[in-house]
């Protein structure tokens, strides 16, 4: 799997939109891009995923740049129960099915 | 629909005891998952299972770890002789079926191991 870079914390305050970057430059053209959170002491929820398209889900919205090599995930009106570590994730599926985690992005939504 | 259930969702466990941890996937899915996080970190994978097969096991960390899922739906992720770095979150996922292209991998809430 291609590694992906996030910030390690990130603040936003409550109501407004919270912009979490993922650099994964060395991916390839069939891996998608996949988003997923984990609140304390939950299993990670799956967000988001896309492949080349912008997406959007009830839960966020996902940019992903034309040469592929960073993503933005969107959460438009964040509120405290948005609190949790955000992990991007590189996998193409077939035998690539191992999800590789690296440490996420603790997001704090501030009142 | 009922998510992926796991239980106990907490495990207390002296040095040396064996422990039993099971997952309940979602019903239908064919693909299960079973992962360890430490604390602090995110979760690293374990083994994968596509119905009754398991497929791969090369994140098991050692021979203490054994899991299975004999009629290719609940699976049972047992460790023998616990020591305490084994004490984790142990995370189960499942996805609907190992086909073209990416599938997206429901997780349970986990079972908390605390080694003594």
């Amino acid at each position: 799997d291609a590694k992906t870079t996030q910030p390690p914390s990130m603040d936003c305050a409550e109501g407004r939109a919270a912009n979490l970057p993922c650099n994964h430059s060395t991916i390839s053209g069939n891996e998608y891009v996949y988003w997923y959170r984990q609140i304390h002491s939950q299993g990670p929820q799956y967000i988001i995923h896309g492949l080349k398209n912008n997406e959007t889900n009830e839960m966020a919205s996902l940019i992903i740049t034309e040469d592929r090599k960073s993503s933005t995930l969107i959460l438009p009106h964040a509120t405290l129960r948005d609190t949790a570590v955000y992990y991007c994730i590189v996998n193409s599926g077939g035998s690539n099915y191992k999800l590789t985690f690296g440490k996420g992005t603790l997001l704090t939504v501030n009142p | 629909g009922a998510g992926v259930s796991q239980s106990p969702r907490y495990k207390v466990a002296k040095r040396g005891q064996d422990v039993a941890l099971r997952c309940d996937p979602i019903s239908g899915h064919v693909s299960l998952f079973w992962y360890q996080q430490a604390l602090g970190q995110g979760p690293e994978f374990l083994t994968y299972f596509q119905n009754e097969a398991q497929l791969d096991k090369s994140g098991l960390p050692s021979d203490r770890f054994f899991a299975e899922r004999p009629e290719g739906s609940v699976s049972t992720l047992k460790i023998q002789r616990t020591q305490q770095e084994d004490s984790a979150v142990y995370l189960c996922a499942s996805s609907l079926e190992r086909g073209q292209g990416a599938e997206t991998q429901y997780f349970g809430p986990g079972t908390r191991l605390l080694v003594l």
